[in-house]
């Protein structure tokens, strides 16, 4: 299995920062990784695709980067629809997630 | 639009096996790409992917659950079950399915979960 590791775990930021989630892959995954948004008691949605390609209809303010076993998601001004829990997954061997970054408000 | 909805027991027993199912509607197991994938969410916990099914009957399945997993697909009636077998109590959680469609991204295949059932909630205690 490949280990997908994010952090920070949680954070605390204020409406309008920059806000930056780190995903690890214990292996080089090239850029199959997707980022998911879920909110309390909703099912996950889509935000980012193959590391970088934003879901319609997902406000620009999102973006994803890396490659290999790198990726950063990036909130460039979090709103308050923004508060919620954060997922990476890989699709290079399997479909294993990260274990989640919980963006609550300062 | 596509949906896809989640059904089954709301409580099992231990030992017992699970079978869930997932109607969908806006899209047909029977085009070539598409795919439908179950993932499970324990309490306070993150998601794992458990199993996928394609078009062409392609199983795939996690590593660690393999062995209690089985996937299937009813293309006429819009449904595919999920079976698990030999439950326990750290099984408890949410489970959902999601609609998959290989695309090509940069021209390498690549698939994601989009959009998902709204999940349904299965309790393992006797």
């Amino acid at each position: 299995d490949i280990q997908m590791t994010q952090s920070p775990s949680s954070l605390s930021a204020s409406v309008g920062d920059r806000v930056t989630i780190t995903c690890r892959a214990s292996q080089s995954i090239s850029k199959y990784l997707n980022w998911y948004q879920q909110k309390p008691g909703k099912a996950p949605e889509l935000l980012i695709y193959a590391a970088s390609n934003l879901q319609s209809g997902v406000p620009s303010r999102f973006s994803g980067s890396g490659s290999g076993t790198d990726f950063t998601l990036t909130i460039s001004s979090l709103q308050p629809e923004d508060f919620a829990t954060y997922y990476c997954q890989q699709c290079y061997t399997s479909y294993d997630f990260g274990g989640g970054t919980k963006v609550e408000i300062k | 639009q596509i949906t896809l909805k989640e059904s089954g027991p709301t409580l099992v027993k231990p030992t017992q096996t699970l079978t869930l199912t997932c109607t969908f509607s806006g899209f047909s197991l029977t085009t070539s790409g598409v795919g439908v994938g179950w993932i499970r969410q324990t309490p306070g916990k993150a998601l794992e992917w458990l199993a996928l099914i394609y078009w062409d009957d392609d199983e795939r399945y996690s590593p660690s659950l393999k062995s209690r997993l089985t996937i299937t697909k009813d293309t006429s009636r819009n449904q595919v079950v999920l079976t698990m077998t030999n439950m326990d109590p750290v099984d408890t959680g949410t489970f959902y399915c999601a609609h998959t469609s290989i695309t090509m991204v940069r021209g390498a295949p690549n698939n994601w979960f989009d959009p998902w059932g709204q999940g349904t909630l299965v309790t393992v205690s006797s």
